[in-house]
C-alpha cells in the first residue's frame, strides 16, 4: 500500500532554515510526483508546491517564490522541501501528498502524516 | 489568484439529516475543484474530484456538482463520523496553483 512517511516536529528560530523529508513506499516512485501542503493552527490548508519525481520540474506558490527549495532522490524514493528565512507565521504541520507526475492535479489521495514546525525565538 | 469562498462557515445538524456545503469561486475553474474532509490531528481526506468523481473508498452518500463557479458537496444522511471540517479545493492551469477554501465545519446538533 502507498505510504509517505515524513521526518519529526522542529523547532526553529526566526531567521533560520528547515528542511523536512517525505519517504514514499507502496509505488513507483518516478511515476508520480509530490506536493507539499502546510497548515497553521487553526488555519485551512496551504499549497506549497509541487515537483516532479520523474524529472525535477517545479511549481511554487508565488507567496513562497525564493524561500521555498523542493527536490527529490530517486534512489531513496524521498521527497524534501527546504523553507528559509523562517518567520513566525511559517509555524504550522507541512504535509507532504502524492501528485501528478507531470503536473500538479490537485487530487491528494495519499498523505504523509504530517511534520509540525515551530519557529519561535 | 482565485479565491474560494465556502458557506456556511458552521452547520449544526443531526445524524441521517442532509448536509449541503457551498463552494464558490472568484472566478471559473472549470471542474477542476475537489472536496477534503478533515478531523483533528488527521491530514485532509479526498471525498471528491473534478467536481463530481468520488475518490477511491468513498461511500455513496458523498456527491458533488456544479461547474464554472459555483459547487456543492452533499452528504445525503450523516452518519456518526461524517462530522468534521469540509474544505473545497480548485486547481487553475495558468499559474499552476492550487487554492483552498476557508472550511465549513458540520457539527453534531
Amino acid at each position: 500500500q502507498v505510504q509517505l512517511v515524513q521526518s519529526g516536529a522542529e523547532v526553529k528560530k526566526p531567521g533560520a532554515s528547515v528542511k523536512v523529508s517525505c519517504k514514499a513506499s507502496g509505488y513507483t516512485f518516478p511515476d508520480y510526483g509530490i506536493s507539499w501542503v502546510r497548515q497553521a493552527p487553526g488555519q485551512g490548508p496551504e499549497w506549497m508546491g509541487w515537483i516532479s519525481a520523474y524529472n525535477g520540474d517545479t511549481n511554487y506558490a508565488q507567496k513562497l517564490q525564493g524561500r521555498v527549495t523542493m527536490t527529490t532522490d530517486t534512489s531513496t524514493s524521498t521527497g524534501y522541501m527546504e523553507l528559509r528565512s523562517l518567520r513566525s507565521d511559517d509555524t504550522a504541520v507541512y504535509y507532504c501528498a502524492r501528485d501528478g507526475g507531470t503536473s500538479t492535479s490537485g487530487r491528494f489521495q495519499h498523505w504523509g502524516q504530517g511534520t509540525l514546525v515551530a519557529v519561535s525565538s | 489568484e482565485i479565491v474560494l469562498t465556502q458557506s456556511p462557515a458552521t452547520v449544526s445538524l443531526s445524524p441521517g439529516e442532509r448536509a449541503t456545503l457551498s463552494c464558490r469561486a472568484s472566478q471559473s475553474v472549470t471542474n477542476y475543484l475537489a472536496w477534503y474532509q478533515q478531523k483533528p490531528g488527521q491530514a485532509p481526506r479526498l471525498l471528491i474530484y473534478d467536481a463530481s468523481n468520488r475518490a477511491t473508498g468513498i461511500p455513496a452518500r458523498f456527491s458533488g456538482s456544479g461547474s464554472g463557479t459555483d459547487f456543492t458537496l452533499t452528504i445525503s444522511s450523516l452518519e456518526p463520523e461524517d462530522f468534521a471540517v469540509y474544505y473545497c479545493q480548485q486547481r487553475s492551469n495558468w499559474p499552476p496553483e492550487l487554492t483552498f477554501g476557508g472550511g465549513s465545519k458540520v457539527e453534531i446538533k
